[in-house]
């Protein structure tokens, strides 16, 4: 059975100090790990596609890394916008989305 | 806009009462999906629609029927609501099983109550 775990449940930062969110997963034949953005309210809005290990993709302020047992999103120098929850899904050969709890990144001015 | 519409926003209901859920997309999408995402435990497959005319059921599909009326619409349909059917439900769709391009791309939500 697909699972992806996500760490840490919640995330404090003060504006401009960088962190990282960790998304573990386990899954037979890996399709894709997706990252996505919630806003209070509001669906989860599609980050980033990332496909094999060694693979990295930036937005803005964020950067997405792959490992073969994890994934990281990393956030550099974070501003109040930043503040959402974070969710991880891996996509395995089931054909379908597993998604972690999530993380709540919460950033002070 | 293009994307995916859930209706209503809201909705509270009482329980033994039932209701259905809508949801349509304008991406020529042929998978869909109900999520229910409750606070601690994350989103969790209700039902999904592989291709028009197909459903089979995810994590929780008690007390939940769905419909695939056609390829833009699939309906999620409580018969006799819960209080445990308290949640925010959201639908998606995607190109194929896996969109290995972007995953799901997801409506913006029913927040469900009942009382």
């Amino acid at each position: 059975e697909d699972q992806v775990t996500q760490s840490p449940e919640a995330l404090r930062l003060q504006e401009g100090e960088s962190s990282s969110l960790n998304c573990s997963y386990t899954v037979s034949g890996l399709r894709g790990l997706f990252w996505y953005r919630q806003d209070p309210g509001k669906g989860p809005e599609f980050l980033f596609t990332l496909y094999s290990a060694g693979e990295e993709k930036e937005k803005e302020r964020l950067k997405a890394t792959l490992t073969k047992k994890e994934s990281f999103l990393h956030i550099t120098a974070p501003k109040p916008e930043d503040s959402a929850t974070y969710l991880c899904g891996s996509g395995g050969s089931n054909y379908k989305l597993t998604f972690g709890k999530g993380t709540l990144l919460t950033v002070n001015p | 806009n293009a994307g995916v519409t859930q209706t209503p926003k809201f909705q509270v209901l009482k329980t033994g009462q039932s209701m259905t859920l809508q949801c349509a997309q304008d991406m020529n999408h042929n998978s869909m999906y109900w999520y229910r995402q409750d606070p601690g435990m994350g989103l969790r497959l209700i039902y999904y629609s592989a291709s028009e005319g197909t459903t089979d059921k995810g994590e929780v599909p008690n007390g939940y029927n769905v419909s695939r009326l056609n390829k833009r619409e699939f309906s999620l349909r409580l018969e006799s609501a819960a209080p445990s059917q308290t949640s925010v439900y959201f639908c998606a769709s995607s190109e194929d099983r896996v969109d290995t391009n972007y995953g799901y791309t997801f409506g913006s939500g029913t927040r469900l109550t009942v009382v």
